[in-house]
Order: C-alpha cells, then structure tokens, then sequence
C-alpha cells in the first residue's frame, strides 16, 4: 500500500524559499503512469492545489503561483519536492502532497484524481 | 482556470438526514469532477471520482451526479462520522481547482 510523508522546515523566513520533500513508500513512483501533486490549505481556508509532476518531469502548475513554483522529482529517492520562492505569511498553511491517479469512469474514458495523501506538515513564514 | 462555487458554504444536520451538496463550474467539464471528504488534523479522503464513481472502501450512503457544470454530492442518511469539510475539485483542464468547502454541522 503506498503511503506519502511530506518534510521539510516548519519555520521558512519572509523572502526565503520554501523547500518540501515528499517521499513515497509502499511501491515505486516509476510503475504505473501517476503524477504527483502538491496541495496547501491556509489555516482556516480551503483547499488549493499548487501544482504537479510526473516521473518524465512533465509539470503543471497553479496560475497564481506558478512565477514562484518550482517542482522536480527523484526517483531514484522515490521523492518528489516543492520549491515556492520569495515567500510571505501568505504562505502559511499545512503543505499536504499527493498521488494523482487515472481511474476508468463513465463512458470508458479515464479521469484523474488525488486518491493517497501524505498527513501533511505545517509550514510558517515568519521572521 | 476553471472556477468551482460550491453551495451552501455550510449546513447543520442531524443524524440520518439526507444531505446534498451542489458544486458548479464556471464553464462545461463532462464528468471530472471529485469530492473529497476532510477532517481537522487528517488528510482528506477521496469520496467519488469523475462525478459518480464511488472510491473503494467509501460508504454507500455517499453518492454523486451531475455533468457540464453542475454537480451534487449526497449523503443519503447522515452518520456521526460524516460531520468534516467536503470539497470539490475539476481534473477536466490542469490547473487542477477546488471549491471553497462545505462544512457539514451536528444539529
């Protein structure tokens, strides 16, 4: 069964970069045709997805972040990491990451979702 | 980007009422459209995917519909352990989005 665990600083200064990790265990990142997503929830906001990639690298990122956004992946490491620049408080939130799947729906097409999370690790901006 | 509006943004129920949850996009998106379930302090749960698709090992009672740009999640008779957030979110056209949430109440 694959299981996600984010990690990384729990205090980033204003201005720095906000560098996560998350490591997949439980089977390989490289089977199968996943991506790899990173979502963040500000304390008491929703849910905003910031972007994902696949184990080729190819990426998509949030419009609103994406000047800041940087991911990669090893998967010799079976990791994949965030990297968001030039933080502000804004930036505040728990940091979850994620397996982005293709399931088989209705009219035999294929769909994605976000079916295993990591429990998330709490990141604030402060000086 | 897609923008998903979920309504209400809460609601107080009781246990065994029937719940319904509407989300809409602002422009058509088939059937890419999931829900998630999310407890405070946990990680959240994929419920249904591609509208109607129920996720293995998610209770019956959970259900969805819809297509193009309206959507419903209902919870046929609610239990003590459905009371969390609920969100959607479109996989239609990356950036991937989700709604605001629908926090579901004990009455």
């Amino acid at each position: 069964q694959v299981q996600l665990q984010e990690s990384g600083p729990g205090l980033v200064k204003p201005s720095q970069t906000l560098s996560l990790t998350c490591t997949v265990s439980g089977g390989s990142m490289s089977r199968g045709s996943y991506y790899w997503s990173w979502i963040r929830q500000p304390a008491g906001k929703g849910l905003e997805w910031i972007g994902r990639i696949n184990t080729r690298g190819s990426t998509n990122y949030n419009s609103a972040l994406k000047s800041r956004v940087l991911m990669s992946v090893d998967t010799s490491k079976n990791q994949f990491s965030l990297n968001l620049s030039a933080v502000t408080a804004a930036d505040t939130a728990v940091y979850y990451c994620a397996r982005d799947s293709e399931g088989l729906g209705s009219y035999n097409k294929w769909y994605y979702f976000l079916d295993v999370w990591g429990q998330g690790t709490t990141v604030t901006v402060s000086s | 980007d897609i923008q998903m509006t979920q309504s209400p943004s809460s609601l107080s129920a009781s246990v065994g009422d029937r719940v319904t949850i509407t989300c809409r996009a602002s422009q058509s998106m088939s059937i890419s459209l999931n829900w998630y379930q999310h407890k405070p302090g946990k990680a959240p749960n994929l419920l249904i995917y591609a509208s109607l698709t129920l996720q293995s090992g998610v209770p019956s009672r959970f259900s969805g519909s819809g297509s193009g740009t309206e959507f419903t999640l209902t919870i046929s008779s609610l239990q003590p352990e459905d009371f969390a957030t609920y969100y959607c979110q479109q996989t239609y056209s990356p950036p991937w989005t989700f709604g605001q949430g629908t926090r579901v109440e004990i009455k």
